[in-house]
């Protein structure tokens, strides 16, 4: 079957604009996880959904920073007033049933985001 | 807070030999223990898991146990092939309020023939 896919694969903004990524789950996953990967960081979590609500946000690294998700599915990771320090690969991941520690965490490609 | 320190790389081994990457952890309570893989130009994906202490984990070839007394899941392999050149990350997930994976930095694993 499908597996996560995001869109876009690539994406070059100039600093200071509004950036929105999707990220479509798997079909029938209830969780979904937003990471991201830099050289400097590595990998960092970012939010996470279960169904619709996001119970903790503090992994987001601003207020600029925002995530929504609807109908249980689809979601989109915004970040407004782009940064050079927010070029990176942004994934997204899903998980079948309510969260639990021992879930596989299944991930999509990545969006590459650049920064100029 | 919970970390996960593995082995810097990168590694580099001829095809056949024996491969480990070291990792140790620091969690609260039980954590869950991961080894994703990432290939050349592919995304993230699950080699092996282990849940709870003592467990082993194995796929394609590669294992790890989760050994609770010295907090370390190493990831072996009796006999590395070219294919299995790729950065590999050990990670965590000790449940709380968001359920997120805790990566290691990855380790550049390059294999030649």
């Amino acid at each position: 079957g499908a597996g996560v896919s995001q869109s876009p694969s690539n994406k070059v903004t100039e600093k200071g604009k509004d950036v929105e990524l999707r990220c479509d789950p798997i079909s029938g996953h209830t969780a979904l996880y937003w990471y991201r990967q830099s050289l400097g960081q590595g990998l960092e979590f970012l939010i996470y959904f279960q169904g619709n609500s996001a119970p903790d946000k503090s992994g987001l690294p601003s207020d600029r920073f925002s995530a929504e998700r609807t109908g249980g599915s689809v979601s989109t990771l915004t970040i407004q007033r782009t940064q050079q320090e927010d070029s990176a690969v942004y994934l997204c991941a899903s998980s079948l049933g309510f969260a639990g520690p021992e879930n596989e965490q299944f991930f999509g490609p990545g969006t590459r985001l650049t920064v100029l | 807070g919970d970390s996960v320190t593995q082995m810097e790389g990168p590694v580099t081994l001829s095809e056949e030999a024996f491969l480990t990457i070291n990792c140790t952890y620091t969690a609260t309570g039980y954590p869950s223990l991961f080894w994703y893989v990432q290939y050349p130009g592919e995304g993230l994906q699950l080699l092996l898991k282990a849940t709870k202490a003592d467990d082993k984990g194995s796929n394609k070839g590669f294992e790890a146990t989760y050994r609770k007394e010295t907090t370390s899941f190493h990831l072996e392999k009796g006999s590395v092939q070219v294919s299995d050149s790729a950065v590999y990350f050990c990670a965590l997930n000790s449940g709380g309020s968001n359920y997120k994976l805790t990566f290691g930095k990855g380790t550049l694993l390059t294999v030649n023939p």
